[in-house]
């Protein structure tokens, strides 16, 4: 597609509910990045995906936190029994090169997921 | 990923150029400078990069000093929907790193 792609643009959970968020990236983007945003700060990295591998997942706050890209294109965040603290915005971001891509590599963001745990 | 110091917040007259530096004293030799900038309820956008030389292109124009340890984003003739939050992020020039946000200054152009 031209762009990046989320939904729902807006989510309204209940407490220890499961959730699921998606991201298709820009078509033939190797990377494919998840960020989470509170309120007022700036996006913070959760996990990385080059094509369907999974190289970095350091940021994901809990084991609540999952994320798969299985064929390597569109990607699912899910959020398993949602905790008030888990609302936030989910940003996806997609790039064309991969880990031994060299020189400069642009993200192009979608606009993200507003999660709202009540 | 080395790490950025931004002003928190500036102001800007419209119409004027609006120019946000951004300090990277620890910046090493394969990474780049990247500015994005967040508008309300939107994704961040990528506006410009550069390694060592300026740059400049249809939205900005980037001035990296010749030590490399700090940087100016310049918006020419500033509008009032430039009003955004703008992340200055260096980071290795290879796809699989991930990029680092910080706070970002919060640019306010005023009429």
């Amino acid at each position: 597609g031209a762009g990046v792609s989320q939904s729902p643009r807006y989510k309204v959970a209940k407490r220890g509910q499961d959730v699921a968020l998606r991201c298709d990236p820009i078509s033939g983007h190797v990377s494919l990045f998840w960020y989470q945003q509170a309120l007022g700060q700036g996006p913070e990295f959760l996990t990385y995906f080059q094509n369907e591998a999974q190289l970095d997942k350091s940021g994901l706050p809990s084991d609540r936190f999952f994320a798969e890209r299985p064929e390597g294109s569109v990607s699912t965040l899910k959020i398993q029994r949602t905790q008030q603290e888990d609302s936030a915005v989910y940003l996806c971001a997609s790039s064309l090169g991969g880990f031994h891509t060299s020189g400069a590599n642009v993200l192009t963001f979608g606009a993200g997921s507003r999660l709202t745990v009540l | 990923d080395a790490k950025t110091t931004q002003p928190t917040s500036m102001d800007c007259a419209e119409g004027r150029a609006a120019n946000l530096p951004c300090n990277h004293s620890t910046i090493s030799g394969n990474e780049y400078v990247y500015w994005y900038r967040q508008i309300h309820s939107q994704g961040p956008q990528y506006i410009i990069h550069g390694l060592k030389n300026n740059e400049t292109n249809e939205m900005a124009s980037l001035i990296i000093t010749e030590d490399r340890k700090s940087s100016t984003l310049i918006l020419p003739h500033a509008t009032l929907r430039d009003t955004a939050v703008y992340y200055c992020i260096v980071r290795v020039g290879t796809g699989g790193f991930k990029t680092i946000f910080g706070a970002g200054t919060r640019l306010f152009v005023k009429a």
